[in-house]
C-alpha cells in the first residue's frame, strides 16, 4: 500500500506565473483535498474533489483550480501567482466522499514566489 | 463558519512528564475532531481522532477528551519522549462537512 505522494517537493516561481502541483492519493482512497499551509500556521482548506468533481471550496479565489482524474490522482493549478501564495501545499486523501474523517496527508510541495 | 482556537502555542516538558494541549471550537454542529502531528519537512500525520458521540478515546500514551457542552477538546500525552517533539494541530470539521478547520498549532519540545 502506498501513501500520498506529491510532486514536485520544491518549486520556485515568479509573480504572475502559473503553477501545477500533482498528487497521487493513497491506494483505495477516492477523495482528495488540498490545503495551503503558511509558515507557522495550520493548514487552510482550498478545495476537495470526489468522483472528479469539486465537492467543497474554502476562501480561495478562482485562480486556484483543480482536477481529479479517474485514477483519483489530482492536480492543483494556481494562475497569476502572487507573493502571498508562497506556502506549503498539502494534498490529503481519504475514503468516504463527503466526510473528512481519516485524512492522510502527503509531505507537500513547498512553493516560493519571488 | 467554524473557528478553532488552540493553546498553548509552545509547550516545553521534561522527558517522562505529561503534556496537555487544548482546543475550542465554535460550531456546535461539528462532529469529528482529529489531532495531527507534523514533524519538520513532513506533512501532518493523524495520531488520534474522536467523534462527538464519544467523550474520551485512548491509544497507548495518547488520549483525547471532548466536552461538547463547553465546545472544547484536549490532547493528553503521557510519559513523553524526545521523539514526541513536533508541532501538534487540532482540527474540527467545518464548511458543511467538506473541510477540516485547523488550529494554529502547538510546538511541543521534550527535553531529555
Amino acid at each position: 500500500e502506498t501513501g500520498v505522494t506529491q510532486s514536485p517537493t520544491h518549486l520556485i516561481k515568479t509573480r504572475g506565473q502559473q503553477v501545477t502541483l500533482r498528487c497521487s492519493s493513497q491506494s483505495g482512497h477516492n477523495t482528495v483535498s488540498w490545503y495551503q499551509q503558511a509558515l507557522g500556521q495550520g493548514p487552510q482548506f482550498i478545495f476537495q474533489y470526489y468522483r472528479e468533481e469539486e465537492n467543497g471550496r474554502g476562501n480561495f479565489p478562482p485562480r486556484f483550480s483543480g482536477l481529479q482524474f479517474p485514477n483519483y490522482s489530482s492536480e492543483l493549478n494556481v494562475n497569476a501567482l502572487e507573493l502571498d501564495d508562497s506556502a506549503l501545499y498539502l494534498c490529503a486523501s481519504s475514503l468516504g466522499g463527503t466526510t473528512n474523517e481519516k485524512l492522510f496527508f502527503g509531505s507537500g510541495t513547498q512553493l516560493s514566489v519571488l | 463558519g467554524e473557528n478553532v482556537e488552540q493553546h498553548p502555542s509552545t509547550l516545553s516538558v521534561q522527558e517522562g512528564d505529561s503534556a496537555v494541549i487544548k482546543c475550542t471550537y465554535s460550531d456546535s454542529a461539528s462532529n469529528y475532531f482529529p489531532w495531527y502531528k507534523q514533524e519538520l519537512g513532513k506533512g501532518p500525520q493523524l495520531i488520534i481522532d474522536i467523534r462527538s458521540n464519544v467523550g474520551e478515546k485512548k491509544d497507548q500514551r495518547i488520549a483525547v477528551t471532548l466536552n461538547k457542552t463547553a465546545k472544547h477538546f484536549s490532547l493528553h500525552i503521557t510519559e513523553t519522549q524526545p521523539e514526541d517533539s513536533a508541532v501538534y494541530f487540532c482540527a474540527a470539521v467545518g464548511w458543511a462537512g467538506t473541510a477540516l478547520i485547523f488550529g494554529k498549532g502547538t510546538t511541543l519540545s521534550v527535553s531529555s
